[in-house]
């Protein structure tokens, strides 16, 4: 079945970029996703990416995809403690079981 | 915009009662909701599916008698876990999807569901 893979915690400092990376199996996703998830909170859609896209800039986010390799990533630059959240990945419905962001002072 | 609500935001209950979740959809019209469930420090998970109008389309696993689903208007679609049990107390999320280019799911805040 369809799968997505992440790495479970990242810890940067405030100011620096961040990258979080996502792997997954399902090749016919049409779109991949990025939500954020703050502690008592509902998740968030953060940004998305079509799936015949290489990359794409919103503001302080940069997602790549590599198709070939199923990769995903999301780089938040200039990251903030506000930022500390949650991550998840996600192909259509199958969501990776999250990496939690802490940014450290 | 986009605004999905969810009612109760907690739940306690005693075992073998049922339990009610409501899903609000409060400025859009969602064809289709979703229901997860995300058990701690873990990802969510979808239960099942539900169309406006339909019966719900659950994931393999998830027992419909259990998790009983009713999508009776574009705004409005309620889970009612039957019979709750102590494995049952999880955090219940659902989603609604507007009708738009990207198929963007719009995420009510959860609902804790604690069974005693």
């Amino acid at each position: 079945g369809e799968d997505v893979e992440q790495s479970l915690f990242l810890s940067v400092r405030e100011g620096d970029s961040s990258v979080i990376n996502c792997t997954y199996t399902d090749s016919s996703s049409t779109y991949l996703y990025w939500y954020k998830q703050e502690p008592g909170a509902g998740l968030q859609l953060l940004t998305y990416i079509f799936s015949n896209m290489d990359m794409k800039q919103d503001q302080r986010l940069t997602v790549l995809l590599n198709k070939k390799d199923k990769h995903l990533s999301l780089r938040i630059a200039d990251t903030q403690t506000g930022d500390s959240a949650i991550y998840f990945c996600a192909e259509n419905f199958v969501f990776g079981p999250g990496t939690r962001l802490s940014v450290l002072p | 915009g986009a605004v999905v609500s969810q009612h109760p935001s907690w739940v306690i209950c005693k075992s073998g009662t049922s339990v009610k979740i409501e899903c609000r959809s409060l400025d859009f019209q969602a064809t289709t909701m979703f229901w997860y469930r995300q058990f701690p420090k873990q990802s969510l998970m979808l239960m099942a599916t539900s169309n406006e109008g339909s019966k719900a389309t659950y994931e393999q696993g998830v027992e419909k008698d259990k998790f009983l689903i009713n999508h009776a208007s574009l705004t409005l679609s309620t889970l009612t876990v039957t019979s709750a049990h102590p494995e049952d107390s999880s955090f219940y999320i659902c989603s609604a999807r507007s009708i738009g280019q990207y198929n963007e799911q719009f995420f009510g805040p959860g609902t804790r569901l604690t069974v005693l």
